[in-house]
């Protein structure tokens, strides 16, 4: 049971790369979501999904683009990387609403 | 929005002493959960606790959701508790308010040896 995998750890882009940052998890977990992690800013919801084909905007969706065709898989795509982009990303799932979210180990993304 | 505020902003702590770490919350919440940053960055979920008490070794939680606030004690510190702990509620409301987890600022805990 390795919870929720995210690749990978670290990574440096050039302003107007693509890239996907995968999310893994083998929980069974319907729920899954992205955030970013920025100083004075706290975490803030990018995108999130409620099952397999279901997926939906968070507070600071531009930018970022996701699908969700498996429950394991939940990557997370940046179109034109920016230095706005530059932070620390989180995945997380959960059973649901009402159960608690297990988070990777997260990416620490840097675009130059 | 819900808004989080967590007390105090840093703590300073010798080791062996205790301490107590507090969580408001502006509204009704149906999930509170408590995580620790360690200094990798890894995000460590202590306790799930929309109501009630928990108990986890050293560290305990207590959630009042009718008072709208939330207790995070760590008892006997050692060095390794150190890095910020983070409060995270979520609203029971519709809308993609109901799915996101609101994390306060947090409290950034320093045990010294």
């Amino acid at each position: 049971n390795a919870g929720v995998t995210q690749t990978p750890k670290f990574q440096v882009l050039k302003t107007g790369q693509s890239m996907t940052l995968q999310c893994a998890q083998d929980m069974n977990h319907e729920y899954m979501s992205w955030y970013r992690q920025d100083p004075g800013m706290g975490l803030r919801l990018i995108h999130y999904s409620v099952g397999a084909g279901i997926t939906d905007q968070g507070e600071v969706p531009n930018g970022y683009n996701v699908s969700r065709s498996t429950t394991e898989d939940f990557p997370l795509r940046l179109l034109s990387a920016a230095p706005s982009q530059t932070s620390v990303y989180f995945c997380a799932s959960s059973y649901g609403q009402t159960y608690g979210y297990t988070f990777g180990s997260g990416t620490r993304l840097t675009v130059v | 929005g819900i808004q989080v505020e967590q007390s105090p902003p840093d703590l300073i702590l010798q080791e062996g002493a205790n301490s107590t770490l507090r969580c408001n919350f502006s509204d009704s919440v149906n999930n509170l959960q408590w995580f620790h940053q360690n200094p990798w960055g890894q995000l460590i979920n202590l306790f799930y606790i929309p109501s009630g008490t928990k108990q986890n070794g050293r560290l305990s939680a207590t959630t009042v959701a009718t008072e709208r606030y939330s207790l995070l004690y760590i008892s006997s510190s050692q060095t390794t508790d150190s890095g910020v702990y983070f409060c995270a509620v979520r609203s029971p409301y519709s809308g993609a308010g109901s799915y996101q987890l609101t994390f306060g600022k947090g409290t950034k805990l320093s045990v010294i040896p």
